[in-house]
């Protein structure tokens, strides 16, 4: 069964640091691996994807993520965080008929001034 | 205009009550979902329709009920309300047999059951 695992609940950085998001999947066949963004009272907003092609996705706000097949690992990047990238970050992965996503269990990212 | 849409934003019922929340997607998706967010923020996959099929049917209980009058809405009835139906209920859609697509996400419905 597909499954994905984002390791910890919260993840502080200080504003112009670099931020990781840690993502690792669990999948039959080849992966379709999402990244969405929820901010407070909001709905989901997508990020990125990756599908097939280069292990370096680029997405939306700056962010990028990074899939390492043999780590069976799909973590989230910025270079420099801003305070306004503080959210809840979940990872996602297709499942196995090809429609529904399963969620990780999220991760808020906090990031201070 | 607003690609994913639901109504109401909020919901406020007592235990037992039936209700519906509905769901309008404008972007020509094939499928729409039901997502359900609980009070820890997990979300999990409800149902989903593509081209008025139900599609998936995840081990909901059988007082939900999603209706789908056409491809642009997927409207979820609930019968008997109960405590445990407090949570975000999140419509999404995508085209799906474009391999890989990502979904787009309503604003959700906060449920509150009394």
């Amino acid at each position: 069964a597909q499954s994905v695992a984002q390791p910890e609940d919260q993840v502080n950085v200080a504003e112009g640091n670099p931020l990781t998001v840690k993502c690792t999947y669990s999948v039959s066949g080849n992966p379709y691996l999402f990244w969405y963004v929820q901010y407070p009272n909001r709905g989901l907003q997508f990020l990125l994807k990756y599908i097939t092609g280069d292990n370096l996705v680029k997405g939306s706000y700056g962010f990028e993520a990074e899939f390492n097949k043999s780590q069976t690992s799909f973590h989230l990047k910025k270079p420099s965080a801003l305070v306004s990238d503080s959210a809840l970050y979940f990872c996602a992965v297709r499942d196995q008929a090809g429609t529904a996503l399963i969620f990780g269990k999220g991760t808020t990212l906090s990031v201070s001034s | 205009d607003t690609a994913v849409s639901q109504t109401p934003k909020y919901l406020v019922t007592q235990m037992g009550n039936d209700k519906s929340i509905k769901c309008e997607q404008n972007l020509g998706h094939d499928t729409m979902y039901w997502y359900k967010q609980d009070s820890k923020k997990f979300l999990k996959i409800m149902f989903s329709y593509n081209n008025k099929e139900l599609i998936i049917n995840e081990t909901v209980p059988n007082r939900f009920s999603p209706k789908s009058p056409d491809k642009a809405h997927l409207n979820l009835h609930i019968n008997s309300l109960e405590l445990g139906d407090s949570a975000v209920y999140f419509c999404a859609s995508s085209q799906v047999a474009l391999s890989g697509r990502e979904q787009y996400f309503g604003p959700g419905t906060r449920l509150t059951v009394t």
